[in-house]
């Protein structure tokens, strides 16, 4: 079965230095991974995502995420954070054989301080 | 990319009414939507899959007598919360995935409802 683990439920971040939001993946076929910000009281906008092609993954923001199969991971990372990246983060997988069905993790929330 | 259009933004009801919550993909066909929920400061829970033409398929522990789907052509589905309760009162979020041009999911704007 297909499931999702965000390791941090809050990361809290200076601005200009560094991001990284913690996610790992179990999955019993080659999966699809994704992730998601959603602001406040919003719909979700997909960020970046991995579907067997490249491990290192560049997305939108200046957000990259890599595939780590030994690892099982799927962390997202940016060099230097903006105030206006704070929001909510979700690790995604896709149920392979379910016709799009997808799996979010628990969330990340983003602060920023100046 | 493609366009899934959720629509009210914002419903706010009287407990025991029923609200419909339409999901529209504008410029492409999905044979296949979801419906999800989300709680304050939570995560999205997939409730159902809405199938054209079929019966949606919902997930363990979700009432399919109290939220009725119907996804009764390619661009359309609907959900409808029966007889709201306050319980009921969360952030409903619909996607679909065009299959033909991606492999990601579009989601809509996502819809509040409260019910008082």
């Amino acid at each position: 079965a297909q499931s999702v683990t965000q390791l941090d439920s809050h990361v809290s971040v200076s601005e200009g230095t560094p991001v990284l939001l913690r996610c790992n993946y179990s999955s019993s076929y080659s999966p699809s991974l994704f992730w998601y910000v959603q602001h406040p009281n919003k719909g979700l906008q997909l960020l970046l995502k991995y579907t067997s092609a490249a491990t290192l993954v560049k997305g939108i923001n200046g957000f990259e995420a890599e595939f780590k199969k030994s690892e099982t991971s799927f962390h997202l990372t940016k060099p230097s954070a903006h105030m206006s990246d704070a929001a909510e983060y979700f690790c995604v997988v896709s149920v392979g054989n379910q016709g799009g069905k997808l799996i979010f993790g628990q969330g990340t929330e983003l602060s920023v301080k100046p | 990319g493609a366009v899934v259009s959720q629509h009210p933004s914002r419903v706010i009801c009287k407990s025991g009414t029923s609200v419909k919550i339409e999901c529209r993909s504008l410029d492409f066909q999905a044979t296949t939507m979801f419906w999800y929920r989300q709680f304050p400061k939570q995560s999205l829970m997939l409730m159902a899959t809405s199938n054209e033409g079929s019966k949606a398929t919902y997930e363990q522990g979700v009432e399919k007598d109290k939220f009725l789907i119907n996804h009764a052509s390619l661009t359309l589905s609907t959900l409808t919360v029966t007889s709201a309760h306050p319980e009921d009162s969360s952030f409903y979020i619909c996607s679909a995935r065009d299959w033909g041009r991606d492999t990601e999911a579009f989601f809509g704007q996502g819809t509040r409802l409260t019910v008082v």
